[in-house]
């Protein structure tokens, strides 16, 4: 497989707490991503990361923050999770003019 | 504004019909067009990268094609286990490497 997991692959949290979910990466790929997949809206960009402590806010970032303190390790947190935030979120990686390759997911489900 | 649309949302074939997938885009500046299948539950698994009108790319009973404006998703003789759903991605220009998704088709492929 590509060297990408997540962690965890599902969640059930309650409103009005902290999440953070783990995407980590042995490919040592420069670029780093989050997403968030609904139904109707496919896949839409949350943040970026292209280098250690280098991050930058994607489409739908509100509420959303991110951290990449070593280049295998990329992590999103929200910050108050909403029921909003419910979603299926995906990690991808990428080496420059490369496609993604995108880990397994993470369920979130806030109550 | 940089747009990815896909047609039909969902296609339901019997096993052996033919059909395309259609993926138009509008963007500034198109580094590459990709396609991806994803399965439920999973995150999207690379396919193909197209970087130029006219270029094509096969890989079993998928072809797929590019032109200026839109992309084809071509599956000749289709099997149940070619069902899925595809995704469509333009990369824009620019250092950052980012993808913006089209919303999928779900192709069903009945024996």
């Amino acid at each position: 497989d590509a060297g990408i997991t997540q962690s965890p692959r599902h969640k059930v949290t309650e409103t009005g707490t902290p999440v953070t979910l783990r995407c980590h990466q042995t490919e040592n790929h420069r670029y780093m991503y989050w997403y968030r997949q609904d139904p109707g809206h496919g896949l839409r960009l949350i943040h970026y990361s292209y280098g250690v402590k280098d991050t930058d806010k994607g489409e739908v970032s509100d509420g959303y923050s991110v951290s990449r303190s070593k280049t295998e390790d990329f992590l999103l947190t929200l910050e108050s999770a909403t029921s909003s935030q419910t979603s299926v979120y995906f990690c991808a990686i990428s080496a420059q003019d490369y496609g993604y390759t995108f880990g397994s997911g993470t369920r979130l489900t806030v109550v | 504004e940089d747009q990815v649309t896909q047609s039909p949302e969902a296609l339901r074939l019997q096993e052996g019909e033919s059909s395309s997938l259609n993926c138009s885009y509008t963007v500034s500046g198109l580094r590459g067009l990709f396609w991806y299948r994803q399965d439920p539950g999973k995150g999207p698994e690379f396919l193909f990268t197209l970087y130029s009108a006219g270029e094509e790319k096969e890989k079993e009973r998928l072809k797929a094609t590019l032109t200026k404006k839109e992309s084809f998703l071509h599956i000749t003789a289709p099997k149940p286990e070619d069902s899925a759903t595809y995704l469509c991605a333009v990369a824009l220009g620019g250092a950052t490497n980012k993808l913006i998704f089209g919303t999928g088709t779900l192709l069903a492929v009945q024996p």
